[in-house]
């Protein structure tokens, strides 16, 4: 589905630094997800949003700002990303919530 | 704490054997509960909700609720299935709870 892309694929970042991860979609979905990849734990989820203007906290919201200014994007952001968030981010949006999620490829991050 | 539990984190089956991915919840009531996959190098995709009560790619899954499973099973496997399977369950906030995932290699 090339409804919903991620932004970047790959990032390569310092501990410290800021960085943002972007998610699009372009099917007009209200509900849109952000979930972390680790071995072990499967897919945990870090913020959600019911729509425009409205996120909540998910299982792993510390360390994470989201935002929600227009329906078509979610962007994640670390203010200061630390190496425990080295992960697999996956965005995923859904119609109406009742829907099936679909997801993004997703973003590997690695930090150092 | 609710949880989704997915015992088994490997399995390998020979192809034409039958497969059975595991997977329990402690959630209360009517769950909605789904399995998702992921083939190598692409994107989560929904296989099967159990309120669909529907055979994708020969899978099928069944709700028990007397033993809290919803067992995903498919009578001959193929190579073609090697994947991580996710079961998943739907939150009333519309959020999904995944279990660690079990990765299912299919042998030739």
């Amino acid at each position: 589905d090339a409804g919903i892309t991620q932004s970047p694929r790959y990032k390569i970042t310092e501990t410290g630094r800021q960085v943002t991860l972007m998610c699009h979609q372009t099917w007009s979905h209200s509900y849109m997800f952000w979930y972390r990849q680790d071995l072990g734990h499967g897919l945990r989820l870090i913020y959600y949003s019911a729509a425009a203007d409205i996120t909540d906290k998910g299982e792993v919201p510390d360390g994470y700002v989201v935002s929600r200014s227009k329906t078509e994007n979610f962007p994640l952001t670390l203010e200061s990303a630390t190496r425990s968030q080295t992960s697999v981010y996956f965005c995923a949006s859904s119609a109406d919530g009742n829907q099936p999620q679909h997801f993004g490829d997703g973003t590997r991050l690695s930090i150092l | 704490a609710q949880r989704v539990t997915q015992p088994e984190k490997l399995l390998s089956v020979f192809k034409g054997a039958p497969v059975e991915l595991k997977c329990n919840y402690s959630y209360s009531g009517s769950p909605e509960l789904f399995w998702y996959v992921q083939y190598s190098r692409q994107r989560l995709q929904l296989l099967l909700r159990h309120i669909s009560r529907e055979s994708i790619k020969g899978f099928t899954a069944d709700l028990n609720k007397g033993e809290t499973s919803f067992h995903l099973k498919k009578p001959f496997a193929q190579e073609e299935d090697s994947a991580m399977y996710y079961c998943a369950h739907r939150g009333s906030a519309r959020q999904l709870t995944f279990g660690s995932g079990t990765q299912l290699t299919v042998l030739p």
